[in-house]
């Protein structure tokens, strides 16, 4: 099974800022992840798919990038609402796995 | 507008049976799968499995092999997920999400069913 890593686990950061979230998987998986976010109490929403392409109504500070075994995500410019975990996913014809999750903190 | 919604929450004795419902609206039914996820207090997200509502094609995570069936009924565009042999460690929220067929990330999240398994 593919297993899929993110870090960091918690990363803490200020309004404003730029920020970038790692995922790896642990064999090539192509452009096939998409990322997440998820606040308490909620279900996760849909921000990048397919590596990189933007989610209809997702603000533009959000890109993805990567391909093969390794995929970040960027906040170019962190807004309060930004504040919650991320998570990536792959996807393939059989199944899903989720990354662990990175917890975004406000610093 | 796209909506998946679940049923309420539910409080369970351990080595009991579980059963969620997802009810579909606002899309095609049977052109999307729909998967089950959990998530336990504080923890990530963990797939389950999907069903083919188009023709009741299943795969599961090797996790829940024996221990769930997922299951629909096209008739009031519903999906079903039940989980046998509840365990404390089976306490989460479920999660119904929507795919396109595989491959394909998921784009609409059911609102999540608390369940909590005493022993």
């Amino acid at each position: 099974d593919i297993q899929m890593t993110q870090s960091p686990s918690t990363l803490s950061a200020s309004v404003g800022d730029r920020v970038t979230i790692t995922c790896r998987a642990s064999q090539s998986i192509g452009s096939w992840l998409a990322w997440y976010q998820q606040k308490p109490g909620k279900a996760p929403k849909l921000l990048i798919y397919e590596a990189s392409s933007l989610e209809t109504g997702v603000p533009s500070r959000f890109s993805g990038s990567g391909s093969g075994t390794e995929f970040t995500l960027t906040i170019s410019s962190l807004q309060p609402d930004d504040f919650a975990t991320y998570y990536c996913q792959h996807f393939n014809t059989f199944s899903i796995t989720f990354g662990q999750g990175t917890r975004l903190e406000i610093k | 507008q796209v909506q998946l919604v679940q049923s309420g929450a539910e409080v369970k004795t351990a080595g009991a049976s579980l059963r969620v419902s997802c009810k579909a609206s606002g899309y095609t039914f049977i052109g999307y799968y729909i998967h089950w996820v959990r998530q336990a207090p504080g923890q990530g997200l963990e797939w389950m499995g999907w069903i083919n509502p188009k023709n009741g094609a299943t795969n599961h995570a090797q996790n829940f092999q024996g221990r769930v069936t997922m299951t629909r009924d096209t008739s009031i565009n519903t999906a079903y997920m039940e989980l046998n042999r509840l365990r404390s460690d089976d306490t989460a929220v479920y999660y119904c999400a929507r795919t396109r067929v595989l491959p394909a990330a998921v784009d609409y999240w059911g609102q999540g069913t608390l369940v909590t398994v005493s022993s």
